[in-house]
């Protein structure tokens, strides 16, 4: 399969903690995108990361990839309820497709 | 800037009939796809439009599904017979214009249209 992995599946921990979740692909790629979608809603676009970076800031997430590894990691600091939603990984190769991943599945505990 | 419009939000159809489901994308932007996302997996795309023209259409049911754009604004896209597995959320997103071989750009998507096939 050429699509994204992301793990974990799901991931519940305690606000204020960080939460890290991972991207694992097998092919090359141009750049990888990381959305957001609370329940009931549509995706919305959070970080891109081109293949000749390493790491990306946007306020409280961090983004890494590793083109070696085939890996990226997403990292939401000092997490807040409102974080609570599904992360999803997208690939991008070097033609006009986006390949998905499952997602990861994110609880914020109050 | 006003977002990616779809309706309707909800539609609940018998299997066997037809369901139509229509999008504005986001004004300048050429580029406009069809997902579809089935509870806990993520979006597969169905279509993707640049301007009028279809770029990916490969996973496309294309015996019950169709999918146009007019004019390169608009689209909608229609299922006709529907099953019972096509029970999903339908996202519209857009994009700008998708340069070869630049990769994929930032997608902004619309809230989705959620089909439930009885």
């Amino acid at each position: 399969s050429q699509q994204g992995e992301e793990d974990p599946q799901a991931l519940s921990i305690q606000e204020g903690e960080n939460a890290t979740m991972n991207c694992s692909y097998k092919t090359s790629i141009n750049n990888l995108q990381w959305y957001r979608q609370n329940s009931g809603r549509g995706l919305v676009h959070l970080i891109l990361i081109r293949s000749n970076e390493r790491e990306k800031h946007s306020g409280r997430l961090r983004v890494t990839l590793d083109t070696s590894k085939k890996s990226s990691s997403l990292l939401i600091t000092a997490s807040r309820a409102a974080d609570t939603a599904s992360y999803f990984c997208a690939l991008s190769r070097s033609n006009y497709q986006l390949i998905w991943g499952a997602g990861t599945k994110l609880i914020i505990k109050p | 800037e006003a977002g990616v419009a779809q309706s309707p939000r909800y539609k609940i159809i018998e299997k066997r009939q037809s369901v139509a489901f229509w999008c504005n994308p986001i004004s300048g932007h050429a580029t406009l796809y069809w997902y579809q996302q089935i509870l806990g997996q993520g979006p597969k795309l169905l279509i993707q439009f640049q301007n009028n023209g279809v770029v990916d259409d490969s996973q496309l049911p294309k015996d019950r599904f169709s999918a146009e754009r007019l004019k390169g604004v608009d689209s909608t896209l229609k299922i006709q017979p529907a099953k019972l597995e096509d029970s999903a959320v339908y996202l519209c997103a857009s994009s700008h214009f998708v340069l070869p071989y630049s990769g994929a750009n930032v997608l902004t998507f619309g809230a989705g249209s959620r089909l439930t096939v009885l």
